[in-house]
């Protein structure tokens, strides 16, 4: 495609419930970052990947929280045991390797509301 | 603590006059610096970067200026259009070599009047 797509675009859980977030990145983008956005904050970094390596994952706020990208392209964000403080907009972006040039695109964002 | 500062929530301006966005960071080892531009329901969109070697970037209507001694970094949009009515955020990231995560401001709402 030719921006970042995420999916689903929202969603809706119960606390204690399990929720996987996609992130498809733009095609060829090596680097894949996670975000997360509360209302009337700015994106809050959580973690990111090269290829299929996290290279960073200081910003995941807990053990509940992991990211996954086996094939280096997609990428899926887990949330165990969901709690309603994780309620928030996830963000997701990726950017080529030239690091003279670190711009991050970003998809849409997933909302996800736990009840 | 944060370490990306922008202290005006929201700034609002004539169509066609200057809009200046401020920004303050606290961590002396940034080395590149990006502003992004949100519409509602849609991700932030890049806008303009620039390198901590330089002082001053301009594309088109917007110009990005980097007062390292200060820690203050500024975009202005000459001129401003109702166009350009959305959320800023300004981001920083470095060191070169460490992690690429960007570190955001809280934003600042533009608001062009026609």
């Amino acid at each position: 495609g030719a921006g970042v797509s995420q999916s689903p675009r929202y969603k809706v859980t119960k606390r204690g419930q399990d929720v996987a977030l996609r992130c498809d990145p733009i095609s060829g983008h090596v680097s894949l970052y996670w975000y997360r956005q509360a209302l009337g904050q700015g994106p809050e970094f959580l973690t990111y990947f090269n290829y299929e390596a996290q290279q960073d994952k200081s910003g995941l706020p807990n053990d509940r929280f992991s990211a996954e990208r086996p094939e280096g392209s997609i990428s899926t964000l887990t949330i165990q045991r969901t709690e309603q403080r994780d309620s928030a907009m996830y963000r997701c972006a990726s950017s080529d390797l030239d690091r003279e040039h670190n711009e991050q695109f970003f998809g849409p964002g997933t909302r996800l509301t736990v009840l | 603590d944060q370490q990306v500062k922008q202290n005006s929530p929201s700034l609002s301006v004539q169509e066609g006059r200057i809009s200046i966005l401020n920004c303050d960071y606290t961590n002396s080892m940034f080395d590149y610096f990006l502003w992004y531009k949100k519409y509602p329901a849609e991700g932030p969109t890049f806008l303009i970067s620039i390198s901590s070697i330089k002082d001053k970037n301009e594309d088109g209507r917007f110009t990005v200026f980097l007062n390292k001694s200060a820690k203050h970094l500024s975009l202005h949009i000459v001129p401003s259009q109702p166009g350009d009515s959305a959320v800023y955020f300004c981001a920083a990231s470095g060191p070169q070599g460490g992690s690429e995560k960007l570190v955001f401001g809280k934003g600042t709402k533009l608001t062009v009047n026609p």
